[in-house]
Formats: structure tokens, sequence, C-alpha cells
């Protein structure tokens, strides 16, 4: 049973638009709930994190809303840049420091 | 740079052998996690250990396994070798295994088994 499902699986944004990525989630023992960027030929690396206790986190272009009773949480790239372009991964993490990861978004950005 | 090292970087084998992949976590880190990630199963947590025992277990397959060294550094060792065992593995650190501690990825061990 797929605990965390992603969607879209890929968008193409035109520089400067918004990409919105979304994640629901089954297990409600996920403590924390982190995105991940992911570049080729790279590790994932830790892009912005939300705890369940606050419903919207925003730090620069990116934007985490968080809606508890739905088991769903969303990733907002505002202005998005080609730079942005890369795959997106949720990762809710259950006890412990376990990340279940999401299927990935992999997101074009077109200048 | 997320400061964990993985070596090698690419290894190709043959079905059946047995392979062993290294990960040198962050100065400081005492946790240490593998992944793997493939096309069909995505990115699957397999091992975590801490400061050298074993803490966590996920999806990993009895012919896999792991442990991690006093001096923290941490290595997979995967056996019997089969096609689908093709994928990248990466390693993860974090300063403690508890919550909310930013795990660090590796540049990734891209395996092939031929």
């Amino acid at each position: 049973q797929q605990q965390v499902k992603q969607s879209p699986q890929s968008l193409i944004v035109q520089k400067g638009g918004i990409s919105i990525i979304n994640c629901a989630y089954e297990n409600t023992a996920f403590d924390y709930f982190p995105w991940y960027q992911q570049f080729p030929g790279k590790g994932p690396a830790l892009l912005i994190a939300i705890r369940p206790d606050v419903s919207e986190k925003k730090e620069g272009r990116f934007t985490i809303s968080f809606n508890k009773s739905a088991k769903q949480f969303s990733l907002h790239i505002m202005d998005s840049q080609p730079g942005d372009s890369a795959t997106y991964f949720c990762a809710p993490k259950a006890a412990g420091n376990k990340l279940t990861f999401g299927g990935g978004t992999r997101v074009l950005v077109k200048p | 740079d997320s400061g964990v090292t993985q070596t090698p970087k690419h290894l190709i084998t043959a079905t059946g052998q047995r392979v062993t992949l290294r990960c040198s976590p962050r100065s400081g880190d005492l946790s240490v996690y593998w992944y793997q990630q493939s096309l069909d199963q995505g990115l699957q947590f397999l091992i975590q250990y801490y400061n050298g025992e074993e803490r966590a277990k996920g999806n990993i397959l009895e012919r896999f396994s792991a442990q991690q060294f006093p001096d923290l550094h941490s290595e997979l060792n995967l056996s019997s070798l089969e096609l689908g065992d093709s994928a990248l593995y990466f390693c993860a650190s974090s300063a403690r295994g508890g919550s909310y501690n930013e795990q660090f990825f590796g540049p990734g061990t891209r395996l092939t088994v031929l």
C-alpha cells in the first residue's frame, strides 16, 4: 500500500510562473513534513520543511501549505526560475528519523 | 557539497556477485542512513545506524547488510546480486538519530548489475 502519493509526476512552467506540487499521505504517525530537491547526478537536499502544528511556512520563493485533516501538504514555487528545474520529493518522517519518499515530481522551468 | 562522501561513484558487476558500498558521514554526525533509488521503486529507506548500532530497518532485502564502524563510517554489503538490484544507492547522515534532524545526502553510488 502506497503511503505517500505525490502529484503531478511532471510539470512544465514558464519562467516567472508558479509551480504547485501536492503530496497526500496515509500514515497519521508522520510528524515532520519536508520537501527535498534533487538535481541530476546529485543526492536529494532538504529544501523546506514544516511541523504539523503549523499550516503554512514560507522561505523565500518556496512555501509549504499543510492540511492535517486532509492529510495533504503541498509545495508552491513562486516566480519559478530555470535553476529550479529539478525533481522534487515530499518525504514525510515517522518515528525516529525515517523518511518515506513520494514518487517525485520532475519540474522543468522554461526560460 | 553536503559533506557526505560515498565510494565508489560507479560500480558495474555481474549477477551473483557481492559488492560493498562505503559511506563517510559529515564530521560529527552520528547517524547514517542508506536509501535505494530505482526507476520502479523510487527512493526507499533501507536501514539506519546510530553510533554503531542499528536503529531502524526499512525495505532491506535479506541479501543486503550494513554496519557502522567505530569511526562512524558505514558500509552497505549487497550479495547474490540480481539484475533488479541495479540502482542508485544513497547514504545520508544526521547529527543524531531522533526527530527533526536534517539528513544530508551523499552523491550516491550507481550500481549496475549485468
